[in-house]
């Protein structure tokens, strides 16, 4: 067990739909990081924030947005979604902003899109 | 930006060979290389890595190398058992930042 909570484990949805998924890291790490994983792409780094500040962003579409609460679990939200964006998507968490530091990943949000 | 290539995207061996996975990258900015296992189910886990300064890494049967000269690293792991069946991904990341780039994972079937 990493200590990445992520929730929910499935989530299946019709195209045009809202969802937000959530992240919650692992005690005393700051920085929290989005990835999403598919066949055709592999891991794709999304977006990172660092104690409630969006750090670094990465090949994150304009219909998806996050943002990282003052107690530091975070939300993915992605709208008028597509079947393309069917994928696994991971959280990670570490304690420090840089990216030369460990990151614990969690089990992932597997999203299937209808 | 970073471009990471990783090879073989397949590997199999039997019990107790060796394993080596090979990434190479194109920015010589990058100065830590991760190296994730994932088991089927679960999220990627970190196993080793190397920074840049370091050319080689080892933990109980696993290594790393790493020539910056070439921008390329590789992972060895010796005495392979069916345990070790995963993805592994390499990562490359610029130094003073986070943003990973990921090879595209080589998936390790070991025999028993």
């Amino acid at each position: 067990d990493s200590g990445v909570t992520q929730t929910p484990k499935h989530l299946i949805t019709a195209t045009g739909q809202r969802v937000t998924l959530r992240c919650s890291p692992r005690s005393g790490d700051l920085s929290v990081y989005w990835y999403q994983q598919s066949l055709d792409q592999g891991l794709q780094f999304l977006i990172q924030y660092y104690n409630g500040e969006e750090r670094a962003k990465g090949n994150i579409l304009e219909r998806f947005s996050a943002q990282q609460f003052p107690d530091l679990h975070s939300e993915l939200n992605l709208s008028s979604l597509e079947l393309g964006d069917s994928a696994l998507y991971f959280c990670a968490s570490s304690l420090a902003g840089q990216g030369e530091t460990e990151a614990f990943f969690g089990q992932g949000t597997r999203l299937t899109v209808v | 930006g970073e471009n990471v290539e990783q090879h073989p995207s397949t590997l199999s061996v039997q019990e107790g060979d060796s394993a080596v996975i090979k990434c190479t990258y194109s920015d010589s900015a990058s100065n830590y290389f991760p190296w994730y296992k994932q088991e089927l189910g679960k999220g990627p886990q970190l196993i080793i890595d190397i920074r840049s300064n370091v050319g080689e890494k080892k933990d109980q049967r696993i290594a790393v190398t790493l020539n910056k000269t070439a921008k390329h690293f590789s992972l060895h792991i010796t005495e392979t058992q069916p345990e070790d069946s995963a993805v592994y991904f390499c990562a490359a990341i610029p130094g003073g930042s986070y943003i990973p780039t990921f090879g595209r994972g080589t998936s390790l079937i070991v025999h028993p």
